[in-house]
């Protein structure tokens, strides 16, 4: 399999916008999912295949990919949107997590 | 409302085994493929295993093949994850989740509360 990086940690002040990105070398063939966690609560899936919203999700959470590196933005950040967000990708037999970033609203 | 369940979790000692059950409502068992998710504390999450929507299929990660186990009852709605000679750094929280249907099998639709297996003497 492959590896998925994200960086450890980006802040960002309230009403502005967040990216995070996900690299990894079979991104450009591979749809990527993306996860929100907050604090002392399960995950939550965010977005799948690289640009899809589950019902429920605000549309201030979007996604985009573009050749091996996948992007989630948050238009509009606010203080509740703090939390860590994991990209996941997959091959034929296992599914692969990034390490995780860390948003800070401030 | 999909509801996951996990139960099982508990302090084990180091060689010993365990099995973890997780109990679905509110969605057709038998149509979908399941996951285990496990978060070590402070860590990040790692994939475990997976289970397809007829048992056919069971993939995992290399650190555990041959040591876990995951397993259906369909006519219970419930999956299991057996792990056997627990080690230290299988101490984490345990999460088993919904795969995809109308979406794909990698896609976690749905997780649980979590199991938390601690591995001490």
């Amino acid at each position: 399999s492959y590896e998925v990086s994200q960086p450890p940690s980006v802040s960002v002040s309230p009403g502005q916008t967040a990216t995070i990105t996900c690299s990894g070398a079979e991104l450009g063939h591979r749809y990527v999912c993306w996860y929100q966690q907050k604090t002392g609560q399960s995950p939550v899936l965010l977005i799948y295949q690289d640009t899809r919203r589950p019902s429920g999700i605000p549309e201030r959470f979007s996604g985009s990919s573009s050749g091996n590196t996948a992007t989630l933005t948050i238009s509009g950040t606010q203080v509740s949107d703090e939390a860590d967000y994991y990209c996941q990708s997959w091959d034929p037999t296992s599914v692969l997590f990034g390490g995780g970033t860390r948003l800070t609203v401030l | 409302q999909v509801q996951v369940m996990e139960s099982g979790g508990g302090v084990v000692q180091p060689g010993t085994s365990l099995r973890l059950s997780c109990v679905v409502s509110g969605f057709s068992f038998s149509n979908y493929g399941m996951h285990w998710v496990r978060q070590a504390p402070g860590k990040g999450l790692e994939w475990v295993a997976f289970i397809s929507d007829d048992g056919s299929k069971k993939y995992y990660v290399d650190s555990v093949r041959g040591r876990f186990s995951i397993s259906r009852d369909d006519s219970e709605s419930t999956l299991y994850l057996e792990i056997a000679s627990l080690r230290p750094d299988d101490m984490a929280m345990y999460y088993c989740a919904r795969g995809g249907y109308t979406t794909s099998w990698y896609v976690i639709e749905n997780w649980g509360q979590g199991a938390l297996v601690t591995v001490s003497s």
